[in-house]
């Protein structure tokens, strides 16, 4: 069975800083992988996602994400984080032969911004 | 505006209540599903539709029921409301490319 592993349950960065957030997968071979943000009491949003092809994947609000079939891993970055960035963060993973049906989520990362 | 709408957004039952949430949606998906997100565990599939009248589980089915008899609406049952079904509820429909679009939750807390 597919799973996510997010190491990270709490973030906090400055203002202004750059950001990476973690993301490994188990899985046979190459899935389908998103990254999607939740604000609070909102439901979730899709930041982006990688189905095949260019491993670094650009997104919405200036986030983008690199997969590394090596290291299995799918992690998210933005190059200088604005306190509007502060939410949950949720890596996701579905099988590309059974596509939608099992959609399988990371635990979470919270990110907290400081002024 | 187009999306998926879920009623009620906040619920309080007793222990063995039963309960519909409610989950619509204007866009002509095909796949329609149920999530429940509980701290720390992210969110976990309840149940799957792919179309009206296909319905299966997902990873954590026990205690709710659904049924899909048109494509806009994907209703979510609690039989006998139990505490550890406190949690958050989101539906989710999917385009064809894989952007699934979420609903904003309910909230259920069993007391």
């Amino acid at each position: 069975a597919q799973s996510v592993t997010q190491p990270d349950i709490h973030i906090t960065v400055s203002e202004g800083a750059s950001l990476e957030l973690r993301c490994n997968y188990s899985y046979g071979a190459t899935p389908y992988l998103f990254w999607y943000v939740q604000s609070p009491g909102q439901g979730l949003q899709l930041l982006l996602k990688y189905f095949s092809g260019d491993t670094l994947v650009q997104g919405i609000k200036g986030f983008e994400a690199e997969f590394k079939r090596s290291q299995s891993s799918f992690n998210l970055r933005k190059p200088s984080v604005h306190w509007s960035d502060a939410a949950e963060y949720f890596c996701a993973v579905d099988d590309p032969y059974n596509a939608g049906n099992m959609l399988t989520f990371g635990g979470g990362t919270r990110l907290m911004v400081k002024p | 505006n187009a999306g998926v709408t879920q009623t009620p957004k906040f619920q309080v039952l007793k222990t063995g209540q039963s309960m519909t949430l409610q989950c619509a949606q204007d866009m002509n998906h095909e796949y329609m599903s149920w999530y429940r997100q509980d701290p720390g565990m992210g969110l976990r599939l309840i149940h799957y539709s792919v179309g009206a009248g296909i319905t299966d589980q997902g990873e954590v089915p026990n205690g709710y029921n659904v049924s899909r008899s048109t494509t806009e609406d994907f209703p979510l049952r609690l039989l006998s409301a139990a505490p550890s079904q406190t949690s958050v509820y989101f539906c989710a429909s999917m385009e064809g490319n894989y952007g699934y679009t979420f609903g904003s939750g309910t909230r259920l807390t069993v007391v």
